[in-house]
């Protein structure tokens, strides 16, 4: 059981807004800054927001946001290469830890 | 350009050993927080170890005891030692750089390409 709760799946048509959620508590997304994390066809993740910046190379329609215990990555015009899995992470003080969600698979119809 | 290059998967019995390294480019890896993380075949992400700039290192309940995390400062090269491997241990392995940004750790902002473990007899 992931430290961090993610939607198993979210589905969205192209254009369309889409909002992923990742759930923590205190010891973790409430503390320290949360990453973003897309995984196309199992290759090697690519960071896709880190905090709420946004990496160089990853375009604008991208965006993140914190609010108390609760991360979320919107994906604003949603496009067919947006289709992938996508995990959230952060460091846990508790556990001393870094802990991800369980992946949410993102469908793009 | 920053980047994280990863080596020294492959094919080990179980109970073997193996040393994945982790070439770092662009910046410094003793002056970073440096990260394992794998993920076995269809499962997600999970997180292995880290070492921190000091030194410091942590590491999962489920590797604590088999794995060691290190680094070479000169080679600038993160390294995964792996001993006592099972079955649980297939996966690809990922080396990662955990970010600060505005003072506060936690996110990873690099990734390398990742290298396959596959234990079996």
């Amino acid at each position: 059981q992931s430290a961090l709760t993610q939607e198993a799946s979210v589905s969205g048509t192209v254009g369309q807004k889409v909002t992923l959620s990742c759930n923590g508590d205190t010891n973790n997304i409430g503390t320290y800054a949360v990453g973003w994390y897309q995984q196309i066809s199992h290759g090697a993740p690519k960071t896709v927001m880190f905090g709420n910046s946004l990496p160089s190379g990853i375009p604008d329609r991208f965006s993140g946001s914190k609010s108390g215990t609760t991360a979320s990555l919107t994906i604003s015009g949603l496009q067919p290469e947006d289709e992938a899995d996508y995990y959230c992470s952060t460091w846990d003080y508790s556990l001393s830890a870094q802990v991800f969600g369980g992946g949410t698979k993102l469908t793009v119809l | 350009e920053v980047q994280l290059v990863e080596s020294g998967g492959g094919l080990v019995q179980p109970g073997g050993s193996l040393r994945l390294s982790c070439a770092a480019s662009g910046f410094t890896v003793s002056s970073n927080y440096m990260t394992w993380v794998r993920q076995a075949p269809g499962k997600g992400l999970e997180w292995v170890s880290i070492i921190y700039s000091a030194g410091n290192t942590y590491y999962a309940d489920s590797v604590r005891g088999r794995f060691t995390i290190s680094r070479h400062n000169s080679k600038n090269t993160l390294y995964l030692q792996m001993n006592s491997l099972s079955a649980e241990d297939t996966a690809v392995y990922y080396c990662a750089r955990e970010g600060i940004l505005s003072g506060r750790r936690g996110a990873l902002d690099i990734w390398g390409q990742g290298t396959m473990v596959t234990v079996s007899s």
